[in-house]
Formats: structure tokens, sequence, C-alpha cells
């Protein structure tokens, strides 16, 4: 299957500070890109939806000013958590698919996840 | 409400016993079901996806299964290993334009005892 690849796996940052998360295809072009948070034992929570060349389209209740995302080009978007704090650890992970034509029931292919600890 | 549920929350096995995990659906229009398994501190890793027409489909020692009139799914595995504890997730795609149609089920956390 095609392969996310997602940098740093786990960071660990003072608060107030900014951190960045990429998330990288490596053999196919991500049209679009997923931005997904998860809490201990519970379920991913979609954060963000980013096309490529396009500005990112946010869920209810995230805050776009604190949660940067870029996706400049077809292998690469980053998430770009400013002035983190405590509440703000996580595990993050993006995913990606090419739905060029249209294809929403393409597959989508997850990262490994960054374990962001706020300190 | 698009809803996803699974049974049980977590569960326990011996190595070697087989085990079967519920996903139960309130997604529409339906697109497809897909089930994951994500090991800890790692992102999901896809094992099945299937779409309104199909009912079994196995990927080794997994196989799902779909009842579209019920909305529900059940992934079984057999002969469990060691391997196998993981969180199961499974996942409901509506068609539609909107990634906000994908809905997450809350997992199985699978725990497999030697």
């Amino acid at each position: 299957g095609a392969v996310v690849s997602q940098h740093p796996s786990w960071v660990i940052c003072k608060s107030g500070t900014s951190v960045k998360i990429e998330c990288r295809s490596l053999d196919f072009q991500a049209t679009t890109m997923f931005w997904y948070r998860q809490f201990p034992k519970q379920s991913l929570m979609l954060m963000a939806t980013s096309n490529e060349g396009s500005k990112a389209t946010y869920e209810q209740g995230v805050e776009k000013d604190k949660f940067l995302i870029n996706h400049a080009s077809l292998t690469l978007s980053t998430l770009t958590v400013t002035s983190a704090h405590p509440e703000d650890s996580s595990f993050y992970i993006c995913s990606a698919r090419d739905n060029r034509g249209g294809a929403w029931n393409t597959e989508a292919f997850f990262g490994q996840g960054t374990r962001l600890t706020v300190v | 409400k698009n809803q996803v549920e699974q049974s049980p929350q977590s569960l326990i096995i011996l190595e070697g016993k087989n085990c079967t995990l519920q996903c139960n659906y309130t997604v529409s229009p339906f697109s497809n079901l897909r089930w994951y398994k994500q090991d800890t501190g790692r992102g999901p890793v896809s094992l099945t996806i299937m779409t309104f027409s199909e009912n079994t489909k196995s990927n080794g020692r997994y196989t799902a299964t779909l009842d579209a009139d019920t909305k529900q799914s059940s992934l079984h595995i057999t002969a469990s290993q060691l391997s196998d504890s993981a969180s199961y997730i499974c996942v409901v795609s509506a068609r539609g334009s909107s990634a906000s149609k994908i809905i997450f089920g809350s997992g199985t956390r699978l725990s497999i005892r030697p």
C-alpha cells in the first residue's frame, strides 16, 4: 500500500512554543490530507482537511489560528501547533488520499502519528 | 445523526483463540465501511474495505462481514496471535464530498494473552 510518513514521531516542547509536524506522501500524490487528534483511549477526531494549494477547512471547535495547516505541494502538508499549552498534548495523525477525478471513496493512508507532549 | 458504535470496548483472549468484534452504524447514505488496526502509538492500518454490495471479505486471518440491511459489520479474527493485540477501529463513510462524512468508531481494544 501507499506510504505516508509523519515526522517527528514524538516531540516534547515547552508551553508557549510552537511545534511543526510534517506529513509526506512518499509514493503518491496526496491531493487531500486530513489531520486528526487522538486522546488516550479515544477515537480519532478530525481537525481539518486540506487540499493542495488551497486553505484548510477546519472542523467546528478547532481554532485555525492555533493549528496552522499548510499544504503547499502534492506530497507535503504541515501542521503547526502555535503557542502550545499542556492541554494540546495529544497524538496527532495525518492521512492522505489521492482523489483526483473526484473519487472520494479512494483509500486514505495514515501516517505513523506524532506524540506531542507540552510541558 | 451519523454514528458508529463498536463493541465490546475491550476484549482479552488467549493466544490461538478466535474472536469477533462488532460494529453498528447509522451513517447515511452509506458508501463504505473499513476496519483498521491501530497499534499503540501508531497510525491506523487498513485491514478491509467493504462497499454496499459486499457482505464478506477476508484478509488472512481477518474476515469482515457486512449486513447493509441491519447496518452491522463484524470483524472475525481466527487463531489469534500476540501481535494481534491492538485497537480495531470501524470507520464508515457516507456518500458525499465532505471529509467530515467519515465517521470513526471508538474502537475495540484487543489484548491477546499467551
